[in-house]
């Protein structure tokens, strides 16, 4: 069974400064990977995805991601942080080939922006 | 368009009673989704539906869950016999559904249970 681990629970960035969020992943094959956002009284947005192909992928808002199958881990970078990010971030790992299906989401990250 | 509407969004019962949860997912999506996430974890998976047909259910914790999709849209989950354990948010999802490929599954807002 495949599992997630997003180690940090809270984190606390300034305002114009870089972020990256951590995720490890444990499935024996092929994983497709995901990072989602959920802001309060929303629902969780995709921010990007990894199936296959480049190991760094480009999503939404500035975000990015890099997959390294070596080290089972998919962290989620941005270069300068908004206020308007502060919010909760999700890592999840689904089964590559499978079609639709579950996913399995890590505990998530809490992001605080101070100003 | 439309995304994922959850009706209630709040849901208050006593410990015992029985509980509907409604799901309406986007239009044409042909797959749907529960999670359920409690304070301070990620949403966790409880039933998969293709269609009408429940493709997979084995994050349903007990017999006291159950869930229907009747027509291949709307869905609700029913929750028997409530529990204080039973108090979470649960996230509905719905995606497209196009041979064997993964397709992005679209969130709801949720609704929270709260069991006294």
């Amino acid at each position: 069974a495949q599992s997630v681990t997003q180690p940090d629970i809270h984190i606390t960035v300034s305002e114009g400064a870089s972020l990256e969020l951590r995720c490890n992943y444990s499935y024996g094959a092929t994983p497709y990977l995901f990072w989602y956002v959920q802001s309060p009284g929303q629902g969780l947005q995709l921010l990007l995805k990894y199936f296959s192909g480049d190991t760094l992928v480009q999503g939404i808002k500035g975000f990015e991601a890099e997959f390294k199958r070596s080290q089972s881990s998919f962290n989620l970078r941005k270069p300068s942080v908004h206020w308007s990010d502060a919010a909760e971030y999700f890592c999840a790992v689904g089964r590559a080939n499978f079609g639709n299906e579950k996913l399995t989401f890590g505990t998530g990250t809490r992001l605080t922006i101070i100003p | 368009g439309a995304g994922v509407s959850q009706t209630p969004s709040n849901k208050v019962t006593e410990k015992g009673k029985y509980v509907e949860l409604r799901c309406d997912p986007i239009s044409g999506h042909t797959a749907l989704y529960w999670y359920r996430q409690s304070l301070g974890q990620g949403p966790e998976f409880l039933i998969y539906f293709q269609g009408t047909g429940a493709a997979d259910d084995s994050g349903l914790p007990n017999d006291r869950f159950f869930a229907v999709r009747p027509e291949g849209s709307v869905s609700t989950l029913k929750i028997q016999r409530t529990e204080r354990g039973d108090s979470a948010v649960y996230l509905c999802a719905s995606s497209l559904s196009t041979g064997g490929f993964y397709n992005e599954q679209f969130f709801g807002p949720g609704t929270r249970l709260t069991v006294l």
